[in-house]
């Protein structure tokens, strides 16, 4: 069976510092990797996906970037965190149009 | 302007109720999903609505797709505290191989027993 991964659940970093999310997925072979941040009054914000190793799509500029350097891994990343980058932040893949993203459980990011 | 809107923003429900939450496309979508998501978890798909006038059920909720495939409705029937969360359409309006959903901003169901 197919599973997805997302760690940490929550991460309370200083203003400045880096950050590193990091997703997996079991149980598939090249799937579609998403990134969305969930912002309270803001509804879901689709971040960044990616269709293969090392393809990158980038849906908003931001302080954020995204890698996948293995077939089932993405990952999250920032240099320098900023205030606003304070949000709920999760990982989903596209299985077939019937049943859409599955998503990873989140991880709750607080910049202070 | 969003894209995607959904109404209510919040609802507040007493237990047994019927209850109904939209979501309005500002253009025709390929597809329509309704996601659950409990305060601070992932989200959990319910249902998917692909062609004009489509209505699917499971267990007592019930999405309808409208003809035009702009507008769609997720009623839930005699609500029980275990309905409380966050509701959330997403919609694909790629249809083709570039396959992303627009999410609405959700809408925060409160059953009171």
């Amino acid at each position: 069976s197919q599973t997805i991964h997302q760690w940490p659940a929550t991460l309370v970093q200083p203003v400045g510092s880096p950050l590193s999310l990091e997703c997996t997925v079991e149980g598939t072979s090249n799937p579609n990797l998403y990134w969305y941040r969930q912002a309270a009054g803001r509804g879901l914000q689709l971040l960044f996906y990616s269709v293969g190793i090392g393809q990158i799509s980038s849906e908003v500029p931001q302080n954020l970037s995204a890698s996948r350097p293995q077939d089932r891994q993405f990952i999250l990343s920032s240099k320098k965190l900023l205030l606003s980058d304070s949000g709920f932040y999760l990982c989903a893949w596209f299985k077939r149009r019937t049943y859409g993203y599955t998503f990873g459980s989140g991880t709750r990011l607080t910049v202070v | 302007s969003q894209e995607l809107e959904q109404s209510p923003q919040s609802l507040i429900v007493q237990e047994g109720k019927n209850l109904t939450i939209n979501c309005t496309s500002s253009k025709t979508l390929y597809g329509l999903y309704w996601y659950k998501q409990k305060y601070g978890e992932g989200l959990i798909f319910l249902m998917m609505l692909q062609k004009g006038g489509e209505e699917k059920s499971h267990e007592k909720i019930t999405a309808k797709l409208d003809e035009k495939k702009q507008q769609s409705s997720l009623h839930i029937t005699a609500s029980q505290p275990s309905h409380a969360g966050i509701y959330l359409c997403g919609a694909d309006y790629s249809g083709g191989s570039n396959y992303k959903l627009t999410f609405g901003k959700g809408t925060l169901l409160t059953v009171n027993p």
